[in-house]
């Protein structure tokens, strides 16, 4: 059982279009963190969010923290064949045994053609 | 500074095996995290270990166990492998365990990717 739910599954777009990935929990998580995962390789960091609320931003790619601190999403503005890849959500563990251990949800495949 | 590293690359085991996997956790990073990624599924977090003793573990059963070294290096073992534990197993390092209230990165390996038959 997946504890942060990803949608969509997955995602083709053209280059060019604009795209959300939304992440949902009923938990609160102390962060949330965004990775990006390449086939055959590791989760890479892409941001952390911390306070509800919070909006960051990374050149094209603009992250939300819910102000429960519950759910986020990720916006991709012009999107780029680059930012092909797996996207993963991952929440933190706020207290007790869930301390240091994130959540993943099952990812969103992004493929962006030319 | 050198990131999280793992070894081997790839693996092949049969039913009934056992199987020693190894990362090198970042440069000043002293909590070292594994977890199991199978096919079409994020990660399940697997157990976390800081200054040589487990510190969290997640559900899964007593034949998945762990080593941290002075080194702040880790070791996952997998005794009596079973077919569904064929998966992608990555190394997290972080520089110090996350305190409750506090927040911490983890910093992924490339993972090691093992397959049983």
């Amino acid at each position: 059982t997946q504890l942060l739910e990803q949608s969509p599954q997955f995602l083709s777009i053209q280059e060019g279009e604009n795209l959300t990935v939304y992440c949902n929990s009923s938990s609160v998580f102390s962060s949330l963190q965004w990775y990006r995962q390449e086939p055959g390789e590791g989760p890479v960091l892409l941001v952390t969010v911390v306070t509800g609320g919070e909006v960051k931003k990374l050149k094209r790619l603009t992250f939300q923290f819910g102000d429960a601190r519950k759910d986020s999403s990720l916006h991709i503005t012009a999107a780029q064949p680059g930012d092909t890849g797996l996207y993963l959500c991952a929440g933190a563990g706020r207290r007790g045994s869930t301390l240091g251990r994130l959540y993943f949800g099952r990812g969103t495949q992004l493929t962006v053609w030319p | 500074e050198t990131g999280v590293t793992q070894s081997p690359t790839h693996l092949i085991k049969t039913r009934g095996q056992q199987v020693t996997l190894r990362c090198s956790s970042q440069s000043g990073h002293n909590t070292v995290s594994w977890y199991q990624q199978a096919l079409g599924q994020g990660p399940q977090f697997i157990f976390q270990y800081y200054r040589e003793e487990e510190n969290g573990r997640g559900n899964f059963p007593p034949r998945f166990s762990g080593l941290q070294f002075p080194n702040y290096s880790s070791e996952l073992n997998v005794n009596a492998l079973e077919l569904d534990d064929s998966a992608l197993y990555l190394c997290a390092s972080s520089p110090r365990p996350q305190l409750a209230g506090g927040q911490v990165e983890q910093f992924f390996g490339p993972g090691t990717r093992l397959t049983v038959l």
